[in-house]
């Protein structure tokens, strides 16, 4: 079983959708959870973390974190084209460790 | 923001020779570097952390020996494939972690290096 499990998709919506994704983790000690965005052939760029459990809210972008049901979200708003990409979360248990990545969820968002 | 480059977007050499991919932040000191391999449609998989000035550390399956890893400078990382053969064809790319910022956690990634070996 894997320590980070996340459906990759694809996940086609229409444009102004609210787009949900989300993932699950086996790892308790895991605290900090980062959602990245990711354009294919380029990096990954990091759009929301998360310190242990709750909301946060950027923008259109707003990350969930339940740590007691090992589980996170990250849903946008009004979605548009240019948020087609792969979305990876990923997770770690300290500040400086490694990151745990989840296999990314293809998101299409169609005009 | 903090940039990460990689050098260079896209090599295609010959099985058996060695390939050298590096990793610089531009605008900031990287005490840690890290290095991922993606496969297509899969997700990123840690291969190494390299700490400026110490030798790396690799992930459990990763042949030191056959990717070595260089943190010679604050601000460079270069990986090598030694002996490349057509499996390690894959899409490298690396981060950076800035530990002289409040986003200590926050890892910079570079643009990727997609290599073909023939």
């Amino acid at each position: 079983q894997k320590e980070v499990e996340q459906d990759p998709g694809p996940l086609s919506v229409p444009e102004g959708a609210i787009v949900s994704l989300n993932c699950t983790y086996s790892n308790s000690a895991f605290q900090y959870f980062m959602w990245y965005r990711q354009y294919s052939r380029k990096g990954p760029e990091l759009l929301m973390y998360t310190y242990s459990s709750g909301n946060k809210e950027d923008g259109r972008f707003t990350a969930q974190v339940d740590k007691s049901s090992k589980y996170i979200s990250l849903f946008i708003r009004d979605s548009q084209p240019s948020d087609s990409a792969t979305y990876l979360c990923a997770m770690s248990e300290n500040s400086w460790g490694k990151l745990q990545f989840g296999a990314g969820t293809q998101v299409v968002v169609t005009p | 923001g903090a940039v990460v480059s990689q050098h260079p977007s896209w090599v295609i050499c010959k099985s058996g020779t060695s390939v050298k991919i590096e990793c610089r932040s531009l605008d900031f000191q990287a005490t840690t570097m890290f290095w991922y391999r993606q496969f297509p449609k899969q997700s990123l998989m840690l291969m190494a952390t390299s700490n400026e000035g110490s030798k790396a550390t690799y992930e459990q399956g990763v042949e030191k020996d056959k990717f070595l890893i260089n943190h010679a400078s604050l601000t460079l990382s270069t990986l090598t494939v030694t002996s490349a053969h057509p499996e390690d064809s894959s899409f490298y790319i690396c981060s950076a972690r800035d530990a002289s910022g409040h986003d200590y956690y926050e890892q910079y990634f570079g643009p990727g290096t997609r290599l073909t070996v023939t």
